[in-house]
């Protein structure tokens, strides 16, 4: 079985801070990781994926991820927060021995920027 | 067509009635998934759908939900007898081909209210 925790609902920053999102991972087989991003009213967009090789993803709008396994974490970061990445961001997990795309997602954190 | 496109987007109905929900993917995907995203947490998968056929049903939560996918393309969420806890966002996402770890295209979702 596999599951995704991430740490704090609610995550504040001012802008131009360091933004950090924590994501954690349970899973029997070798992972592959998402953060996707939801903007209001809007579809969920892929930001960055793990699936095999090197263990920093970057992503669009300057996101980036590192994949630990011993840590079995993938955190979320981006050196300066700007106002426009207000929004809910979730992290995902796949991998299952179906062998299908089919996603396990977070409970999600709502990041909101501060001018 | 250009992106996931469901509809319609906001359907409210009475305790007990029968709803469908409709979705489009993207032209050419041959895989398709329905999530369903209560308030505050992250999408829970419902199904999925490789070309016409129902690969993975596991997510859906009671025989009062059903799905097809007649022609590969096109597909129909039908919930029987709804209840109030069916309150919820029902997602669709489509991918090119399904296979683990390939981005999913999402729509934006139809927002369900039974009263």
């Amino acid at each position: 079985a596999q599951s995704v925790t991430q740490l704090g609902s609610h995550v504040s920053v001012s802008e131009g801070a360091l933004v950090l999102l924590r994501c954690n991972y349970s899973s029997s087989v070798p992972p592959y990781l998402f953060w996707y991003v939801q903007y209001p009213n809007q579809g969920l967009q892929l930001l960055l994926k793990y699936t095999t090789g090197a263990t920093l993803v970057k992503g669009i709008n300057g996101f980036e991820a590192e994949f630990k396994k011993s840590e079995t974490s993938f955190h979320l970061t981006k050196p300066s927060a700007h106002m426009s990445d207000a929004a809910e961001y979730f992290c995902a997990v796949s991998g299952s021995t179906s062998n299908t795309g089919k996603l396990i997602f977070g409970q999600g954190t709502t990041l909101q920027v501060k001018p | 067509g250009a992106g996931v496109s469901q509809t319609p987007s906001n359907k409210v109905t009475e305790k007990g009635k029968y709803v469908e929900l409709r979705c489009d993917p993207i032209s050419g995907h041959t895989a398709l998934y329905w999530y369903r995203q209560s308030l505050g947490q992250g999408p829970e998968f419902l199904i999925y759908f490789q070309g016409t056929g129902a690969a993975d049903d596991s997510g859906l939560p009671n025989d009062r939900f059903f799905a097809v996918r007649p022609e590969g393309s096109v597909s129909t969420l039908k919930i029987q007898r709804t209840e109030r806890g069916d309150s919820a966002v029902y997602l669709c996402a489509s991918s090119a081909r399904g296979g683990v770890g390939e981005k999913l295209f999402f729509g934006s979702g139809t927002q369900l209210s039974v009263l």
